[in-house]
């Protein structure tokens, strides 16, 4: 059955560089795209970006600068590198997948991202 | 960026009422292949989110006929009839039809 799994570090210190990882199953990258989607403690849901079936990425504008989202087909695989983390990006970071006709149908169960010294 | 505004932004409902929330974007949801990409979410307490429609009105795979989706343009709204204990939660609407997709605010919905 499709499944994604996020996977990351925890804990990381202001300036410094997130790296996570979605791991999926069920169903092949180069048919389906992958969101990132972030919520900061006790607050609503924000669009990070995309990766489509065909590699191609948007992301969210605010972020843009800081954001880098890639991919591994071979493993299954999605990245996420986000640098010069603050204070502010503390959140629950989620994968979601979609498809033509099929959106946020399927999420993970998020990874807790704590930014702090 | 789309701003989409739901309200009420809480709303407190007995098992058995019927509640409508509503979405409002700042711009029209209506793509130019002609659909429009608006969708609802429910996330439950301490769970990721899950879709329950998605285009409007389309029913997500087992979600329950109680809910259902209307609207257009730029006016949107979720209603679910006879409500139950399992639907408390947080419901947020979402568009994908502009770049960067955006999220409303979200609307919790407690049981009295």
């Amino acid at each position: 059955q499709v499944q994604l799994k996020e996977s990351g570090p925890g804990l990381v210190q202001p300036s410094e560089t997130l790296s996570l990882t979605c791991t999926v199953s069920g169903f092949s990258l180069t048919s389906n795209s992958v969101h990132w989607v972030r919520q900061p403690p006790g607050k609503g849901l924000e669009w990070m970006g995309i990766i489509r079936s065909g590699g191609s990425t948007d992301y969210n504008s605010a972020l843009k600068s800081r954001l880098s989202i890639s991919r591994d087909t071979s493993k299954s695989q999605v990245f996420l590198k986000m640098n010069s983390l603050q204070t502010e990006d503390t959140a629950i970071y989620y994968c979601t997948r979609t498809r033509v006709g099929d959106w946020f149908a399927y999420w993970g169960q998020g990874t807790l991202v704590t930014v702090s010294s | 960026d789309v701003v989409m505004t739901q309200t009420p932004p809480s709303l407190s409902v007995a098992i058995g009422q019927s509640v409508s929330i509503s979405c409002k974007s700042s711009q029209s949801l209506v793509y130019s292949d002609g659909k429009t990409y608006l969708h609802w979410l429910l996330q439950s307490p301490g769970r990721s989110p899950k879709r329950l429609i998605y285009q409007v009105s389309n029913l997500g795979s087992g979600v329950p006929d109680r809910f259902s989706g209307t609207g257009s343009q730029k006016d949107f709204t979720l209603k679910i009839s006879r409500v139950e204990a399992e639907d408390l939660g947080v419901y947020y609407c979402a568009q994908t039809t502009h770049f960067p997709f955006t999220f409303g605010s979200g609307t919790k919905l407690e049981i009295k």
